[in-house]
Formats: C-alpha cells, sequence, structure tokens
C-alpha cells in the first residue's frame, strides 16, 4: 500500500513554456501533499505545502506565480512550472500524507520528474 | 524549525564491513527522524524511521538506527555493508506530520571491493 505516482517521470521543454507534473496517491487519500526540488547532488528542498482545497503554502524564496500547486482532489495534486528557464532544471519529487486520526501520518514518496528546459 | 547536519558527503567501506552514516538534528519539538535511500535518477526509498516510539530503529537491508536525544544523534548502521549498499543517503527530520520534510545534504556511500 502506499503507492504515490508521478507523470511525466521525465519532460524536455522549451525555454518559455510551460510544464505540468502529476502526483497522485494511488491506493489511500492525501489531504496534504508536498513538492521537493532536487537540484544535481544536492539534497532535497521543499519548495511548497499543498492542502487539499487550499491554497498552497510556499517556502521562502519559492515565487508562488511561477510554480503553480493545484490540489483539487485527495487523490491529485499538480505542480505547473511556468515560463520555465534553464535554471528551472532539476528533479522534482512529491510527497503524500495520508489523512489518519490519531498518530504520525508518514509521508509517502513519488518516484520523482526530472525536467530539462533547453 | 528543524535542521539537520550530516558529516561526512562521501564514506568509503569495504565490502564486508560496518558502515556508520552520521545524522545529527536540530529541532524545537520532539523530533520524528528518517533516513531515506536513493539510487542514481531514482526517487527516496524509506530505509527506517522514528516516530517517538523505541529508540533503537530497524530498518530494512539489514539497516538499523539510534535516536539518541541526549546526543541530538540518529546515525545509520550496518553491520557489513554490501556492494548494492553503494547509493546517496539522506537523514531527514520532522516537527510533526502536518510539516514538510528538511533533509541533510546527504552522503554518498561508496563500497570498496
Amino acid at each position: 500500500g502506499a503507492v504515490v505516482s508521478q507523470h511525466p517521470s521525465w519532460v524536455i521543454c522549451k525555454s518559455g513554456t510551460s510544464v505540468k507534473i502529476e502526483c497522485r496517491s494511488l491506493d489511500f487519500q492525501a489531504t496534504t501533499m508536498f513538492w521537493y526540488r532536487q537540484f544535481p547532488k544536492q539534497s532535497l528542498m521543499l519548495m511548497a505545502t499543498s492542502n487539499e482545497g487550499s491554497k498552497a503554502t510556499y517556502e521562502q524564496g519559492v515565487e508562488k506565480d511561477k510554480f503553480l500547486i493545484n490540489h483539487a482532489s485527495l487523490t491529485l495534486s499538480t505542480l505547473t512550472v511556468t515560463s520555465a528557464h534553464p535554471e528551472d532544471s532539476s528533479f522534482y519529487i512529491c510527497s503524500a500524507r495520508a489523512h489518519t486520526s490519531g498518530g504520525f501520518n508518514e509521508q509517502f514518496f513519488g518516484p520523482g520528474t526530472r525536467l530539462t528546459v533547453l | 524549525a528543524q535542521s539537520v547536519t550530516q558529516l561526512g558527503s562521501h564514506v568509503s567501506v569495504s565490502e564486508g564491513a560496518l558502515v556508520l552514516l552520521r545524522c545529527n538534528y536540530s529541532s524545537s519539538v520532539p523530533p520524528y527522524l528518517f533516513w531515506y535511500v536513493q539510487y542514481p535518477n531514482q526517487g527516496l526509498q524509506l530505509l527506517l524511521k522514528y516516530t517517538s516510539a523505541a529508540t533503537l530503529v530497524k530498518g530494512i537491508n539489514g539497516f538499523e538506527a539510534e535516536f539518541k536525544k541526549s546526543e541530538t544523534s540518529f546515525h545509520l548502521t550496518k553491520p557489513s555493508a554490501h556492494m548494492s549498499d553503494a547509493a546517496e543517503y539522506f537523514c531527514a527530520v520532522t516537527g510533526g506530520g502536518a510539516d514538510g520534510l528538511t533533509f541533510g545534504k546527504g552522503t554518498h556511500l561508496i563500497i570498496q571491493p
């Protein structure tokens, strides 16, 4: 159980275009999803926290108008990189937190999406 | 606020030797701690987690970690390294389930034949 998928697994786009990445929880309902970014040979950095039905909360330094997050259902969150530029090339990883009552709610990670902007 | 420090960006051990990857954390609330492994061009795989139960946590692939509050540490160990253990390892902390994870910079584990 607790499987999270991402689509696409990799994407190459031209500078100035927009790219949408999907994150789905396949076998559980995720009230909260997180988006992380990982540059080559670096660690993961939290970009934003997305709660179903409400606006995402962005970490300091992350442009909300550039990285649009939509969490319209309990199983789907999308990240749209608008007007992508080469410096946005990175590995984007989402995680989903199951909704349970009491206790600690673990995050489950997707396999990541490799974005390359030419 | 939370932070994680992983000592040693690269660790090299011989096959069959003890693996020790160090992680120290800082947290203003009781922490939840994790170790993840990442193989090249892949996502994260959870090795083990500490969520305020037993301080010695056993994970997959023979790894274990011990939560030491007095030392603010959560070091990862494995008694005998295998070639397949070569990968990037990340320690992470969160203050609660509603928060995202704060990751350390990672430690690249190299296994010498």
